[in-house]
């Protein structure tokens, strides 16, 4: 089983959406959550981070960790097709290396 | 803040040279910083993780010796690439971390096409 799970998608949304990300993780450890956007050629880029449950919001992005599911969520809001990306999870616990899903492709329709 | 820069962006080279990548962090200092390689459309796969001052630490199937990372300070990494080959032509990027958030911020990568 692997450490994190995410469903690679691709997902296709009409602009407007409200567009819903998850993984799922198996390690009880992990308390450092992170969600990063990488557009095409290019490196990932921060968007959200949070430390343990809870939720965690950001203009049109809402993060959200339920550590006794082990799962984890990102809502976007109003979808823009400028939000079109690949969309990466990634975990820690501690000071470790960070463990990644393998990214859910995003594409919103104008 | 926290923003990580990687040059160069791009390179060509024939197949048997060496190629560098150099890696820094703009505004804040890394005690560690990671060095990671891309396929296309998959996930990133950690090659290594470079400590300043001391030797890197390799993902089990990377040869430390085809990779070179040097870690002379806070804010530079680099990976060379011995000897290049056509397979090793990918995209490679770094990340520092952060370590009072827990977290890596990432370079724009570099894109190696070996000939």
């Amino acid at each position: 089983q692997k450490e994190v799970e995410q469903d690679p998608g691709p997902l296709s949304v009409p602009e407007g959406a409200i567009v819903s990300l998850n993984c799922t993780y198996s390690n009880s450890a992990f308390q450092y959550f992170m969600w990063y956007r990488q557009y095409s050629r290019k490196g990932p880029e921060l968007l959200m981070y949070t430390y343990s449950s809870g939720n965690k919001e950001d203009g049109r992005f809402t993060a959200q960790v339920d550590k006794s599911s082990k799962y984890i969520s990102l809502f976007i809001r109003d979808s823009q097709p400028s939000d079109s990306a690949t969309y990466l999870c990634a975990m820690k616990s501690g000071a470790n290396n960070l463990f990644f899903g393998t990214g859910t492709r995003l594409t919103v329709i104008p | 803040g926290a923003v990580v820069s990687q040059h160069p962006s791009r390179v060509i080279c024939k197949s048997g040279t060496s190629v560098k990548i150099e890696c820094r962090s703009l505004d804040f200092q890394a005690t560690t910083m990671f060095w990671y390689r891309q396929f296309p459309k998959k996930s990133l796969m950690l090659m290594a993780t470079s400590n300043e001052g001391s030797k890197a630490t390799y993902e089990q199937g990377v040869e430390k010796d085809k990779f070179l990372i040097n870690h002379a300070s806070l804010t530079l990494s680099t990976l060379t690439v011995t000897s290049a080959h056509p397979e090793d032509s990918s995209f490679y990027i770094c990340s520092a971390d952060l370590r009072l958030q827990e977290t890596q911020y990432f370079g724009p990568g570099t894109r190696l096409l070996v000939l």
